[in-house]
């Protein structure tokens, strides 16, 4: 079974650059989720999806941040204008309940963003 | 606001011995705490979980002890080996795992 897919692996940015990441999550999996881990922290939730729906997206900046998932399958999260402080790992998760009684999440491989 | 915190922030063990590795919340709504260890360059992978029916979660040299009353949870790494270095993630969830709030992380080495 093929896991969490991301592209691209590393970007580099000027402040004020653009730039779009896509995730496809593991096939069947209902519940989709993207996470900033600036260096050396833990991975912080930004927004996550259930199937095409945002289910919570408080920690997305949203006046830089968008992110979407139309079919309720692969997903984009894109940065409008980047700035220094953006620089991290964007990590892509997805998860299925499944009958368990816990979602465990599956993470990609992430992309490496640097704002210069 | 941190909600959960994570101690020592770096630890290095000799081979052989038990790790323990430190974690406390605050939510007492949190119900759900998975560990994550995360290796150099790759991303995190889901080690052992525990949610509030129990007191302690075993997996092999793993094991996760659980202070309801303190809000404190601990994992334990017998035996620890070099394959072991990592960074080790204490997360928590208030529903059914999905919305998982991480700690800062510990970094383990494991000297042979």
């Amino acid at each position: 079974e093929a896991g969490v897919t991301q592209s691209p692996r590393y970007a580099v940015l000027q402040e004020g650059q653009a730039v779009s990441f896509w995730c496809d999550p593991i096939s069947g999996h209902d519940t989709l989720y993207w996470y900033q881990q600036p260096r050396d922290q833990g991975p912080q939730l930004l927004v996550y999806f259930r199937d095409e729906a945002v289910i919570d997206n408080s920690q997305l900046p949203s006046d830089r941040f968008s992110a979407v998932r139309p079919k309720g399958t692969n997903s984009t999260l894109k940065i409008q204008s980047a700035k220094q402080g953006d620089t991290a790992t964007y990590l892509c998760a997805s998860s299925s309940l499944g009958g368990l009684n816990y979602a465990e999440q599956f993470f990609g491989p992430g992309t490496r963003l640097t704002v210069l | 606001q941190q909600q959960v915190r994570q101690s020592p922030q770096s630890l290095t063990v000799w081979e052989g011995e038990t790790t323990i590795l430190n974690c406390s919340y605050e939510d007492s709504t949190f119900d759900y705490f998975p560990w994550y260890r995360q290796f150099p360059g790759k991303s995190p992978a889901l080690l052992i979980a525990i949610s509030l029916v129990s007191n302690k979660k075993e997996d092999g040299r793993f094991t996760i002890f659980f202070n309801k009353r303190e809000k404190k949870l601990s994992l334990h790494i017998t035996d620890s080996q070099p394959g072991d270095s990592a960074t080790y993630f204490c997360a928590a969830s208030v529903i059914m795992g999905y919305k998982l709030t991480f700690g800062t992380g510990t970094s383990l080495l494991v000297d042979p």
